[in-house]
């Protein structure tokens, strides 16, 4: 069964970079496609992107100007970089498996605050 | 990108049933696909594609589509059906995922 686990800071300052990376368990990264997802406390789902089994990506356009998502097929992992935060970023990112267009298995969330 | 519109809440009485909708554009040509959310926990798929159920989730869960709007059905609600739930479908361009602003259910 397949397994997902957000890890990164939890806090970040203003102007600076988010840095998360998922790790993937019981499944082969290669296999699928993946991606993030975000929530600000209180308040609904949004999609970030995704990143296919060959490194492609496709981006929310709204975060596409500041987004970077990326495959580590050594060590199952995939990771997001969200460049330039601002309090808005504050959110719990989750990550997700992304097949035939669904998130069909998440991992569990990181909370993320853009602070100084 | 499109929007995908939920009423904010709604509730219904133990065992009776519920019908959650999403409208937007994309259902028209889209599936959209359903997430649980209880308090403090990740989403859970309930609904994908035309009406169908991942492994474990029970059968009081079913989904439809009429035109632009998307339903979810909860037949014979349950306490632990208490959550909230998002809709979430393709763009109109096909290009990229949305969800939908989410409905807060109560069981009384």
């Amino acid at each position: 069964q397949v397994q997902l686990q957000e890890s990164g800071p939890g806090l970040v300052k203003p102007s600076e970079t988010l840095s998360l990376t998922c790790t993937v368990s019981g499944d082969s990264i290669s296999s699928y496609y993946w991606s993030w997802i975000r929530q600000p406390p209180g308040k609904g789902l949004e999609w970030i992107g995704y990143v296919s089994d060959s490194g492609s990506t496709n981006y929310n356009p709204s975060l596409m100007s500041r987004l970077t998502i990326s495959l580590d097929t050594s060590k199952n992992q995939f990771s997001l970089k969200l460049i330039s935060v601002t309090p808005s970023d504050t959110a719990i990112y989750y990550c997700a498996r992304f097949r035939n267009w669904n998130c069909d298995c998440w991992g569990q969330g990181t909370l993320v605050t853009v602070s100084s | 990108s499109s929007e995908l519109t939920q009423d904010p809440a709604v509730s219904v009485a133990l065992g009776q049933t519920v019908r959650i909708t999403c409208q937007g554009d994309s259902l028209g040509t889209y599936f959209a696909t359903w997430y649980q959310q209880k308090s403090g926990q990740a989403p859970v798929l309930v609904i994908y594609g035309k009406n169908n159920r991942p492994s474990g989730i029970p059968d009081r869960f079913s989904g439809s589509t009429s035109g632009n709007t998307a339903s979810l059905t909860i037949t014979g609600a349950q306490a632990e059906d208490e959550a909230d739930y998002y809709c979430y479908s393709r763009d109109s361009g096909g290009d990229h995922v949305v969800f939908g602003t989410g409905t807060k259910v109560t069981v009384l």
